[in-house]
């Protein structure tokens, strides 16, 4: 069965430090893949996205992910850490026949120390 | 530039009543999605459409129904609510089936059931 998995639901790093999140996917063909980030009591906004083409991508508030092919994986990441970073972040997969839906991952709750 | 409109915020229910969360959206979409978001979960979805006239199930409508008369509305019915269905609702929407497209979300409505 086709799924997505996020490692740890809960990261803390201190400020300026890398932000890295995990996101593992399991497909028989290559998904699309999204970050989606949600700051409390708003909705999901789009960090970034891989469809086809170069597989470093790079998002909004200085986000990049890489899709690596071998590994199922699209980790999400960011060199230094920003109090303003803190929030909750959704991997997401459109598979192909997927009747035109995101699977979601249940979420990472990034905290960011100072 | 309103996007997902989604009403309303906040709402309160007992057992047993009846609502309607109103969604709407601007961007004349052809997709448009209901989610719940409940703790550690991620996001599930509940019913989908691709276009006036048009809607499926999703991976929990149990105990929801959806209409989609027009391009721009997509409204979710809970008949009888329980207690499970306390959670965030979102709606969301896309403008085709292109698996690359954006999916664009309201900003949720928080619905407790007691």
């Amino acid at each position: 069965a086709q799924s997505v998995t996020q490692l740890g639901s809960h990261v803390s790093v201190s400020e300026g430090a890398l932000v890295l999140l995990r996101c593992n996917y399991s497909s028989s063909v290559p998904p699309y893949l999204f970050w989606y980030v949600q700051y409390p009591n708003q909705g999901l906004q789009l960090l970034l996205k891989y469809t086809t083409g170069a597989t470093l991508v790079k998002g909004i508030n200085g986000f990049e992910a890489e899709f690596k092919k071998s590994e199922t994986s699209f980790h999400l990441t960011k060199p230094s850490a920003h109090m303003s970073d803190a929030a909750e972040y959704f991997c997401a997969v459109f598979f192909s026949g997927s009747a035109r839906q995101l699977t979601f991952g249940s979420g990472t709750q990034l905290t960011v120390l100072p | 530039n309103a996007g997902v409109t989604q009403t309303p915020k906040f709402r309160i229910l007992k057992i047993g009543q009846s609502m309607t969360l109103q969604c709407a959206q601007d961007m004349n979409h052809n997709y448009m999605y209901w989610y719940r978001q409940d703790p550690g979960m991620g996001l599930k979805l509940i019913y989908y459409s691709v276009g006036a006239g048009i809607t499926d199930k999703g991976e929990v409508p149990n105990g929801y129904n959806v209409s989609r008369s027009t391009t721009e509305d997509f409204p979710l019915r809970l008949e009888l609510a329980a207690p499970s269905q306390t959670s965030v609702y979102f709606c969301a929407s896309s403008d085709n089936s292109r698996s690359g497209n954006t999916i664009y979300f309201g900003e949720g409505s928080w619905l407790t059931v007691v």
